[in-house]
């Protein structure tokens, strides 16, 4: 099946740093999807990409459809400790969504 | 306000025992989904539904069933032959009709933790 690679799995910032993480793939997706997850609750969308080379932004949030269709990032700005959870990428198909394994952000004082 | 409910937050069974988790959601949608997480890993897919009466398989859909009776409304049950059910299930919806809306994005409920010894 398909399988998208999201790196890092973790990462230990300061706030008020900027953050960056990406997915991968070998396959290409029409739509690529940003969620954040909180302990103990559903992940919450936080960007939408629906065309090639598409950069969008949500406040703090930037995130880029990569050109080839197999790869996006999410930049995170001035981060501060709400930004702690877990960020999913997602790709779709005409058929089905896959979800990336997720990158664990912490973010110290 | 519209969202998606899934009940309960917490549930705890014996081992041998059927589940069901619910899900209702009041935001018109016409898919809905399930998933399963496990710690450190993305989200699989059980089953999904993209019109009443009318369900596919997903990913991991063996010891699980669902039904779809009502577009509101998107029950999951967990049944004995699931071997390893202890997970974080989520429910999610999206307004798709029909293979011209792929694009819509999934809206997830808060998820209930299931845990079976």
């Amino acid at each position: 099946g398909q399988q998208l690679n999201q790196s890092p799995q973790s990462m230990f910032i300061q706030e008020g740093e900027d953050v960056s993480m990406n997915c991968t793939s070998s396959s290409i997706f029409n739509t690529w999807l940003w969620y954040k997850q909180d302990p103990g609750e559903g992940p919450v969308l936080l960007i939408a990409l629906y065309k090639a080379g598409e950069l969008t932004s949500n406040g703090r949030l930037t995130a880029q459809f990569g050109i080839t269709r197999k790869d996006s990032f999410l930049n995170i700005s001035a981060s501060i400790p709400s930004d702690v959870g877990i960020y999913f990428c997602a790709g779709r198909t005409a058929s089905k969504l896959t979800f990336g394994t997720g990158t664990r952000l912490q973010v110290t004082l | 306000d519209g969202g998606i409910t899934q009940s309960p937050k917490y549930l705890f069974r014996k081992e041998g025992q059927n589940v069901t988790l619910s899900c209702e959601q009041n935001l018109n949608h016409d898919a809905m989904y399930w998933y399963r997480q496990d710690p450190g890993q993305g989200l699989r897919l059980i089953y999904y539904s993209q019109i009443v009466n009318d369900f596919q398989k997903g990913d991991i859909a063996e010891g699980y069933s669902v039904s779809r009776e009502k577009k509101e409304s998107f029950p999951l049950t967990v049944t004995s032959a699931q071997k390893n059910p202890t997970a974080f299930y989520l429910c999610a919806s999206s307004h798709d009709r029909g293979r011209s809306s792929y694009n819509s994005p999934l809206h997830f409920g808060n998820g209930t933790r299931l845990t079976v010894t």
